[in-house]
């Protein structure tokens, strides 16, 4: 089965730097999707950014970006330029190609001081 | 266009009592997946619905069930409630294409509290 492990239950920033989220997996598909989501306080989980398994460009997304390392199965959230508004608990995801259900890290809560 | 509305927004049950919860897609999907998330911890794959019928399941008892209707709104039902089950339930629709990620998109979510 498919698992999805983020180490970092808890990271902080300052307005304006950046931080870097982890995330390993473990699968033995070859085609799958990986994901990062972010859940602000008022609950609703949001797409940051994806990742296709097949390319090996890393997804960019305006101040987020990854860093996709396919044979460590390593998918880490880099966020850019910080801003309080970035402060939210962030989920890791897995979806095989022919999987129905996203699987879910534990998160990581992340906070951004002035 | 309209984003995936859940109702109610919270609930609270006592131990022993059924709930049902609501979702409505958002237009134009055909796909809706619930998902359980404790607090502090990631969602947890409930089921998916895909034109009315169970489409994928995760380890979750018959207790759970769901429904899917044809304008692709759904229902999560759980019987029998207990204490572990009290949790934030997200719904996600999506439109089912094949060969592509299917992008999810959620609902705020239904807090339940089991007493």
């Amino acid at each position: 089965a498919q698992t999805v492990t983020q180490s970092q239950p808890e990271m902080s920033v300052q307005e304006a730097e950046t931080v870097t989220l982890s995330c390993t997996y473990d699968t033995s598909e070859s085609d799958y999707y990986l994901f990062w989501y972010k859940q602000p306080p008022s609950r609703q989980m949001i797409l940051v950014i994806r990742q296709e398994a097949y390319k090996q460009q890393n997804a960019t997304e305006n101040r987020f970006s990854v860093n996709f390392q396919k044979a460590a199965k390593s998918f880490s959230l880099k966020i850019s330029d910080s801003q309080l508004g970035d402060a939210a608990m962030y989920f890791c995801a897995y979806k095989g190609q022919a999987g129905t259900a996203l699987i879910f890290g534990k998160g990581t809560t992340l906070s951004v001081s002035s | 266009e309209t984003g995936v509305t859940q109702s109610p927004t919270h609930l609270i049950k006592t131990r022993g009592q059924q709930v049902t919860l609501r979702c409505s897609s958002q237009s134009g999907h055909n796909t809706v997946s619930w998902y359980q998330q404790a607090l502090g911890q990631g969602p947890q794959f409930i089921f998916q619905y895909y034109r009315e019928e169970e489409n994928g399941r995760g380890n979750f008892p018959p207790r759970f069930s769901g429904l899917q209707f044809p304008n692709y709104s759904s229902e999560l039902n759980v019987n029998a409630l207990e204490l572990d089950d009290s949790a934030l339930y997200l719904c996600a629709s999506s439109t089912r294409l094949a060969q592509s990620y299917n992008e999810q998109f959620f609902g705020p979510g239904t807090r339940l509290t089991v007493l």
